[in-house]
C-alpha cells in the first residue's frame, strides 16, 4: 500500500513555543490530507482537511489560528501547533487520501507540552 | 451529522474463540465503510473496506465484515482469533467527500 510518513514521532516542547509536524506521502500524490487528534482511550477526532494549494477546512471547535495547516505540495502537509499549552498534549495523526477513497495513515506524533 | 458507534470498548477473548465487533453508523446516504486496526506501537492499517457490491467483504488476516444496509451496520468478524490479533480496531465511515469519521475504537486482547 501507499506510504505516509509523519515526522517527528515524538516531541516535547515548552509551554508557549510552537511545534511543526510534517506529513509526507512518499510514493503517491495526495490531493487531500487530513489531520486527526487522538486523546487517550478515545477515537480519532478529525481536526481539519487540507487540500493542496488552498486553505484548510477546519472542523467545528478547532481553532485555525492555533493549529496552522499548510499543504504546499501534493506530497507534503504541515501542522503547526502555535503557542502550545499542556492541554495541547496529544497524539496527532495525519492521513493522505489516494483517489478520494482509501486513506493511508502516518505513524502519528506524540506531542507533550511541559 | 455522521456518527459511528462501536458497541464494545474492551473485548477479551481466548485464542481460537470467534470474534464479532459491532459497528453502526448514522447517515442516510451512500457510504463507504472501513475497518482499521492499530497494533501496539504501529500505524493505523486498513483491514478491509466496503464501497459497493457484495455486502460480505473479506479483508486481510482472515477478517471479514458484513454490510447490512437496513441496520446501518458493518460488523467485523473473525472465526478464530490469534494472540497476534491483539490490537485496537476502529470502524470508520466516509460519506461526504473524503472525510472519515471514526468510531471510538475497540481494544481486543487475545489471551494465549
Amino acid at each position: 500500500g501507499a506510504v505516509v510518513s509523519q515526522h517527528p514521532s515524538r516531541v516535547i516542547c515548552k509551554s508557549g513555543t510552537s511545534v511543526k509536524i510534517e506529513c509526507r506521502s512518499l510514493d503517491f500524490q495526495a490531493t487531500t490530507m487530513f489531520w486527526y487528534r487522538q486523546f487517550p482511550k478515545q477515537s480519532l477526532m478529525l481536526m481539519a482537511t487540507s487540500n493542496e494549494g488552498s486553505k484548510a477546512t477546519y472542523e467545528q471547535g478547532v481553532e485555525k489560528d492555533k493549529f496552522l495547516i499548510n499543504h504546499a505540495s501534493l506530497t507534503l502537509s504541515t501542522l503547526t501547533v502555535t503557542s502550545a499549552h499542556p492541554e495541547d498534549s496529544s497524539f496527532y495523526i495525519c492521513s493522505a487520501s489516494l483517489s478520494g477513497t482509501e486513506a493511508f495513515f502516518g505513524q502519528g506524533t506524540r506531542l507533550t507540552v511541559v | 451529522a455522521q456518527s459511528v458507534s462501536q458497541h464494545n470498548h474492551h473485548v477479551i477473548l481466548s485464542e481460537a474463540a470467534s470474534l464479532e465487533l459491532g459497528c453502526n453508523y448514522s447517515y442516510g446516504g451512500t457510504v463507504n465503510l472501513f475497518w482499521y486496526v492499530q497494533y501496539p506501537g504501529q500505524h493505523l492499517q486498513l483491514l478491509l473496506k466496503y464501497f459497493s457490491g457484495d455486502p460480505l467483504v473479506k479483508g486481510i488476516k482472515g477478517f471479514e465484515a458484513e454490510f447490512i444496509k437496513s441496520k446501518f451496520s458493518f460488523n467485523l468478524r473473525k472465526p478464530s482469533v490469534q494472540w497476534s490479533d491483539t490490537a485496537e480496531y476502529f470502524c470508520a465511515v466516509n460519506a461526504r467527500g473524503n472525510k472519515l469519521v471514526f468510531g471510538a475504537g475497540t481494544i481486543l486482547r487475545v489471551k494465549s
